[in-house]
């Protein structure tokens, strides 16, 4: 069975800093989705970004960017330029492919101070 | 696109009572699932459909806990009778292609 490990429970960091979140995952699979989601105190789960495990490239929208190290099975996030609005929960998320259901990590608390 | 629409938002009521949940998806998409957030044990999935037949029920906690789908619009989970250890936020999501899309979740309380 597939596992997703979030090894920070909590982060905190200034507004308009860099930070990076960190995720791995376990599976014999090679072909494969990664998915990051946001969940702000308003618990809705927002998609930030997605990664397809047959794209060498790492996917970016915006102020968010993946580092994907297939091999090492770390799927990290990157928010550069950190807004109060970031604030949030954010889970990193495994889907095989043509399967249906995501694997969840357990989140990591990201708190951007003024 | 009106995203996935869940209601009620917050839901309160007594052990034992009958609690319905409601989901309306987002136009088109042909899977739709039910999940469970709690602190202790985070996302759970609960079931999930596909064109509105369901697929994997196995993580439905007992048979107090019912979910249906009867057109591809509309989908319910039933909890009957509820207990104070099912007090936790319910999401509905959705998927066409290869994301699923969150609603705003219901918060269950049961005392």
């Amino acid at each position: 069975a597939q596992t997703v490990t979030q090894s920070q429970p909590e982060m905190s960091v200034q507004e308009a800093e860099t930070v990076t979140l960190s995720c791995t995952y376990d599976t014999s699979e090679s072909n494969y989705y990664l998915f990051w989601y946001k969940q702000p105190p308003s618990r809705q789960m927002i998609l930030v970004i997605r990664q397809e495990a047959y794209k060498q490239q790492n996917a970016t929208e915006n102020r968010f960017s993946v580092n994907f190290q297939k091999a090492a099975k770390s799927f990290s996030l990157k928010i550069s330029d950190s807004q109060l609005g970031d604030t949030a929960m954010y889970f990193c998320a495994f889907m095989k492919h043509e399967a249906q259901k995501l694997v969840f990590g357990q989140g990591t608390r990201l708190t951007i101070n003024p | 696109d009106a995203g996935v629409i869940q209601s009620p938002r917050h839901e309160v009521t007594e052990m034992g009572q009958e609690v319905t949940l409601r989901c309306k998806p987002i136009s088109g998409h042909d899977y739709l699932f039910w999940y469970r957030q709690t602190m202790m044990r985070g996302l759970e999935l609960l079931i999930y459909f596909n064109n509105n037949v369901p697929i994997d029920d196995s993580g439905m906690p007992e048979d107090r806990f019912s979910a249906k789908m009867p057109n591809a619009s509309f989908s319910t989970l039933k909890i009957q009778p509820s207990e104070p250890r099912d007090s936790a936020v319910y999401f509905c999501a959705s998927r066409g292609g290869l994301t699923q899309y969150f609603g705003p979740g219901t918060r269950l309380t049961v005392l």
